[in-house]
């Protein structure tokens, strides 16, 4: 199955900053989605990436805050914007697999704001 | 997508199989049950998912109760690197592409420790 590459692992950053995520897939997937996983919580889906166009938001996730980009089949970032120690969490980068049926994820970036 | 229900913790024995239980007493004749699981400071791993027929792929074996109010992951040997939280996600369709069909909607989970 493809493999998804998410970089950074971890960061630490500062109030009011902001912090890119990049995530790179080894072939073309059709789906790209971005989650979030905060302290001792499950995984939450902020937004489905959209190759080309705008991406798709769940409720209570806004592009003004998580903007996130595909320009490509293979490529998506997330930006944590205006950062806050409540954006402290896990995000994770997934792409749906060839077959439709499933997703793979990313490692994940552990961002820690100070 | 409908309600699953799943033990927060389990702990098993090195070696001998892992049952994990969940109930989706509410699932629809057109909803799949998937199981992923998520080692500490990974992302989640898909398992294996099923309609109706218990399946087995390399990782693990699912049986789905006949009236499919309940289903079993079974790890049929597991082992240390098997420590995880396992996710049980009912969702319509098998397909994940298509309208909102892509979503998969994470519970807590239950926390599987395997013990020497």
């Amino acid at each position: 199955s493809a493999v998804i590459s998410q970089k950074p692992s971890r960061d630490i950053c500062q109030r009011g900053t902001s912090l890119t995520i990049q995530c790179q897939v080894d072939s073309q997937v059709t789906m790209m989605f971005w989650y979030r996983q905060q302290p001792g919580q499950s995984l939450t889906l902020i937004a489905t990436a959209n190759q080309g166009s705008e991406a798709t938001y769940e409720s209570g996730f806004v592009i003004d805050k998580f903007p996130i980009s595909r320009p490509n089949l293979t490529f998506s970032t997330l930006t944590v914007s205006n950062m806050s120690p409540e954006d402290s969490s896990i995000y994770l980068c997934s792409g749906l697999d060839g077959t439709d049926t499933k997703l793979f994820f990313g490692s994940g970036t552990q961002l820690s704001v100070l | 997508d409908a309600k699953t229900t799943q033990p927060p913790s389990m702990d098993c024995a090195e070696g001998r199989a892992a049952n994990l239980p969940c109930n989706h007493s509410t699932i629809s004749g057109n909803e799949y049950v998937y199981w992923y699981r998520q080692i500490h400071s990974q992302g989640p791993q898909y398992i294996i998912h099923g309609l109706k027929n218990n399946e087995t792929n390399e990782m693990a074996s699912l049986i789905i109760t006949e009236d499919r109010k309940s289903s079993t992951l079974i790890l049929p040997h597991a082992t240390l690197r098997d420590t995880a939280v396992y996710y049980c996600i009912v969702r319509v369709g098998g397909l994940l592409r298509g309208g909102s069909n892509y979503k998969l909607t994470f519970g807590k989970g239950t926390l599987l420790t395997v013990n020497p």
